[in-house]
C-alpha cells in the first residue's frame, strides 16, 4: 500500500526541455507539497496545495508550475530546464490545512538530472 | 529569518554506543518540531512530532526531547540498522504548514 507515490523515479533530460513529475497520494489528505533536495541533501519547500488551491510559493522560478487535477494528485511541470534544476524532488501530503500540526508523509522522490 | 541547524553533520558510532543528535532552531513562533529519518535513495520517514518545551517522545531506541531553543534525538544502544540521515524540521507561525528543514545528521553505526 503505497501512501505517496511519484513517477518517474529517475529523469534524465537535456537543458531546455520541458518535463513533468507526477505525484499521487491515497491517504485522503487535503494538502500536498513539493520539496526540492539539493546536492547537499538540503530539503526546501517549493509549493503547497490545499484542495486544489496554491497556498505557498517559496520564490520558485515561474518555470516551475504545480498542477493539481484533484486533491489526490499534484504534478510538477518544469519548463526550459536548466543545469541548476538537477536535484531530487519530493512530494508530500498532510491531512488538513487548518493551521494544525499535521504530519507530512513523503514520497520516494524523483531524481532529476539535467545534462 | 526562520532557521534550523543540526549538529553534528556526521556521527560514527559503534554498536551499543549511545549518543545524541542536536537540532537548534530560531523561528518567529514554533508550532511544532518534527524528526524524520531518511535512508539513501528514499523519502523522509516520519519519526516524531513535538509541540511544546518539556515534551518527550520515544520509539524503540530513539527518544526525542524539546526545549525552547533546541531538540535532541537520543539514540540508546544503536544498531547498524539505525544508520541513516536524521532530519529535523519545524513549522513556524510565518510559514504556514511548510516544513523548514535542517541539513541533517548522517549517522553510521558499525558492528
Amino acid at each position: 500500500d503505497t501512501a505517496v507515490s511519484q513517477t518517474p523515479k529517475y529523469l534524465v533530460t537535456q537543458m531546455g526541455n520541458d518535463k513533468s513529475i507526477k505525484c499521487e497520494q491515497n491517504l485522503g489528505h487535503d494538502t500536498m507539497y513539493w520539496y526540492k533536495q539539493d546536492s547537499k541533501k538540503f530539503l526546501k519547500i517549493m509549493f503547497s496545495y490545499n484542495n486544489k488551491e496554491l497556498i505557498i510559493n517559496e520564490t520558485v522560478p515561474n518555470r516551475f508550475s504545480p498542477k493539481s487535477p484533484d486533491k489526490a494528485h499534484l504534478n510538477l511541470h518544469i519548463n526550459s530546464l536548466e543545469l541548476g534544476d538537477s536535484a531530487v524532488y519530493f512530494c508530500a501530503s498532510s491531512q488538513d490545512y487548518s493551521g494544525g500540526l499535521d504530519t507530512q508523509y513523503f514520497g520516494p522522490g524523483t531524481r532529476l538530472t539535467v545534462l | 529569518e526562520d532557521q534550523v541547524t543540526q549538529s553534528p553533520e556526521a556521527l560514527r558510532l559503534q554498536e551499543g554506543e549511545s549518543s545524541s543528535l542536536n537540532c537548534s532552531y530560531t523561528v518567529s513562533g514554533l508550532r511544532g518540531l518534527f524528526w524524520y529519518r531518511q535512508d539513501p535513495g528514499k523519502g523522509p520517514e516520519f519519526l516524531f512530532t513535538l509541540y511544546s518545551a518539556g515534551e518527550e517522545k520515544e520509539k524503540e531506541r530513539l527518544k526525542a526531547t524539546l526545549t525552547k531553543k533546541e531538540s535532541f534525538l537520543h539514540i540508546t544502544a544503536p544498531k547498524p540498522e539505525d544508520s541513516a540521515t536524521y532530519l529535523c524540521a519545524v513549522q513556524a507561525d510565518q510559514a504556514g504548514t511548510a516544513l523548514i528543514f535542517g541539513k541533517g545528521t548522517t549517522l553510521s553505526v558499525s558492528s
